[in-house]
């Protein structure tokens, strides 16, 4: 059982779709994350949250907004994707961000068709 | 920029043999590293980590190895078992400003033979 779940698993969308991933951490860490994992790159770091604020966003297209309610919980939302945004979406938390391990989540993985 | 690789792509090895899964890191900043296995379907899980003030770590059969001198960091796994089939990636973190986090290696992928 991992310490970070990921819904949906699975989610098909549509390019005028509203929806959005939820991920909850049962770690008691400080720090969440959303990467990226597609096919052929390495995982890219989105965004990144530190107790509910956020800290960085590796200039991310507008059309993925997070959302961090408090330090167990974090969305991301999604509206008008385009079709190479398909990939896997992770999320993840360490304690704090920086040195810290870094655990995640089983993913989900968007499909927009 | 900064950049981890991996040498090799992909890496067959016969069951009960050992493996050795490479990773070269460009940033002689960095000072913490982990490896993470990724199976298929599933998200990456922690397998081992080493701060650069360590040349080895070991866990259950697998060792971390980290060579400072010539920026390489190397995971070996003894006994390689079926289970152990999947996607191996290094990761780096700069050591840098607040914010700044850990670069990912694109992954080897291990297939283990019968």
């Amino acid at each position: 059982e991992t310490g970070v779940t990921q819904t949906p698993r699975h989610l098909v969308m549509g390019m005028t779709n509203k929806k959005s991933l939820k991920c909850e951490q049962h770690l008691g860490h400080n720090a969440m994350y959303w990467y990226k994992q597609s096919a052929k790159k390495p995982l890219e770091l989105m965004f990144v949250y530190s107790l509910e604020e956020r800290v960085e966003n590796n200039s991310v297209p507008s059309r993925f907004s997070p959302e961090c309610p408090n330090s167990s919980h974090l969305f991301l939302h999604l509206h008008t994707l385009q079709p190479e945004d398909s990939a896997l979406y992770l999320c993840a938390s360490s304690q704090a961000p920086g040195t810290n391990t870094i655990y995640f989540g089983e993913g989900s993985w968007l499909t927009v068709v | 920029g900064e950049s981890v690789g991996l040498h090799l792509p992909t890496l067959s090895v016969q069951e009960g043999d050992n493996s050795i899964i490479n990773c070269a890191y460009s940033n002689s900043a960095s000072d913490y590293f982990i490896w993470y296995k990724q199976e298929s379907g599933k998200g990456p899980q922690f397998i081992i980590d080493i701060r650069s003030n360590m040349d080895k770590r070991q866990g259950q059969r697998v060792t971390v190895l980290l060579n400072k001198t010539v920026k390489h960091l190397s995971l070996q796994i003894a006994a390689t078992q079926p289970g152990d089939s999947a996607v191996y990636f290094c990761a780096e973190n700069p050591g840098d400003n607040y914010g700044q986090n850990f670069v990912f290696g694109p992954g080897t992928r291990l297939s283990v033979l019968p």
